[in-house]
């Protein structure tokens, strides 16, 4: 596709379910980016990966998150026993190359956790 | 910790006013600024990039880096209702290091 992917486009989940959310990014794209944003909030940096290197886990707010990134290609994001504050948009975004000159991000997934 | 610091309006602003937006950042080592703009309901897109201090001009887009005040600011020249969203100030100090994002402020242009 022409531009990053991510599915589901929404989730409703109930508390403690695991969930896992996928992105595509744009094809030959090193970077790969996981950021969440909450109603209202600014962008809230998870993780990111670049190319072979180990990937950036800083963001991530617990242990209970966690991604991979196959082939340097499709990403996945799981997040287990689910939360009510993990309620969020969570947001992939993919650039070309090392530097962050452009990210393109897709359209997001809505997750809702009940 | 790195943060990116901006007011969240709303801002409002009458059609053909100038709009300033403006960022601070914390981390001295930052390199690279951007401003993505993002529609309600949508995602961000990138509209302007900034790496030296001074100005950069693009069409109806200004931004301005003052490094020494660790400033970063978005003029929007000729305001017009399209421009109504959400402006993300983002700063990294490099190539490997991630995007951090303020938490934007809200544009509101007023026909």
């Amino acid at each position: 596709g022409a531009g990053v992917s991510q599915s589901p486009s929404n989730k409703v989940t109930e508390k403690g379910k695991d969930v896992e959310l996928r992105c595509d990014p744009i094809s030959g794209h090193t970077a790969l980016y996981w950021y969440r944003q909450s109603l209202g909030q600014g962008l809230e940096f998870l993780i990111y990966f670049q190319g072979n290197s180990a990937p950036d886990k800083s963001g991530l707010p617990s242990d209970r998150f966690s991604a991979e990134r196959t082939g340097g290609s499709v990403s996945t994001l799981t997040i287990q026993r689910t939360q009510q504050e993990d309620s969020a948009v969570y947001l992939c975004a993919s650039s070309r190359d090392r530097g962050p000159e452009k990210l393109f991000f897709g359209s997001g997934t809505q997750l809702s956790v009940l | 910790q790195k943060e990116v610091e901006q007011n969240s309006g709303p801002l409002s602003v009458p059609e053909g006013a100038i709009a300033s937006l403006n960022c601070t950042y914390s981390d001295r080592g930052s390199q690279s600024f951007f401003w993505y703009r993002q529609y309600s309901g949508k995602s961000p897109e990138l509209i302007m990039s900034i790496y030296s201090n001074g100005d950069k001009e693009d069409g109806r887009f200004t931004a301005q880096l003052n490094k020494a005040s660790q400033y970063v600011s978005l003029l929007i020249r000729d305001s017009q209702p399209s421009d109504s969203a959400t402006y993300l100030c983002a700063a990294t100090s490099s190539g490997n290091t991630p995007l951090v994002f303020g938490k934007g402020t809200r544009l509101s242009v007023i026909a």
